[in-house]
């Protein structure tokens, strides 16, 4: 079974739904990410979470909200998606520190009409 | 601050030729430095990182990549590149300090070509 799981796959919405896309992991990491990634622009912080008590913004955290709902789990959410944020969406998980590798989800293909 | 320069956006190649991803880093601080593989419909995996020590890592598959501190540089090599090593390539890097997080850059992708 894979290390970090991501669900849906992928995913289309309209403009003004709300949809969660979420993230499990078995590592045992404390620190999990959501990253956006969108062609030429490379991966981009959306929120990462150290603890589950200690959730921090990333580089573009307008228009999206997460939850650390255990160590296991962080679900990132889309209040009212807005077409430009169709992307594909990482999770990824790490242990402690920066020199520590993150493992990444497969990702989620989100579209919004 | 830290941030990171993948020179090229595309690097296409003929099979069994070698290859050189470019990628410079900026950081006020000592740094952590890394290449992730994303192979297509799938999630980044890490292909290599420099920690400390030798200057020179290398990962299973043939790649290795060589810190220099003063170019604050960190190229990724391949003397002879396979037709399954087209894939997306990322340079991060992190240290110790900005929370521990990694800054990744554009990406580079790698087209290898029979």
């Amino acid at each position: 079974d894979a290390d970090v799981t991501q669900t849906p796959r992928n995913r289309i919405t309209k403009t003004g739904k709300r949809i969660m896309l979420e993230c499990s992991q078995t590592k045992g990491h404390d620190r999990m990410y959501w990253y956006r990634q969108d062609p030429g622009l490379g991966l981009r912080l959306i929120y990462y979470s150290f603890d589950v008590k200690d959730i921090n913004k990333g580089e573009i955290s307008d228009g999206y909200s997460v939850s650390r709902q255990a160590q296991a789990k962080f679900s990132l959410s889309l209040e009212s998606a807005i077409p430009n944020q169709t992307a594909l969406y990482f999770c990824a998980t790490s242990d402690k520190g920066g020199l520590e590798t993150q493992y990444f989800g497969p990702g989620t293909r989100l579209l919004v009409l | 601050a830290q941030s990171v320069t993948q020179l090229d956006s595309q690097v296409p190649v003929f099979e069994e030729a070698p290859v050189e991803l470019r990628c410079n880093y900026s950081s006020s601080v000592s740094v952590y430095l890394f290449w992730y593989v994303q192979y297509p419909n799938q999630g980044l995996q890490l292909l290599l990182k420099y920690l400390s020590g030798s200057t020179l890592v290398e990962s299973i598959n043939g790649f290795e990549a060589e810190f220099n501190k003063s170019q604050t540089s960190f190229h990724l090599r391949k003397p002879s590149v396979h037709i399954s090593d087209t894939a997306e390539y990322f340079c991060a890097v992190s240290s110790n300090t900005n929370a521990g997080k990694s800054t990744f850059g554009d990406g580079t992708t790698l087209t290898v070509k029979p």
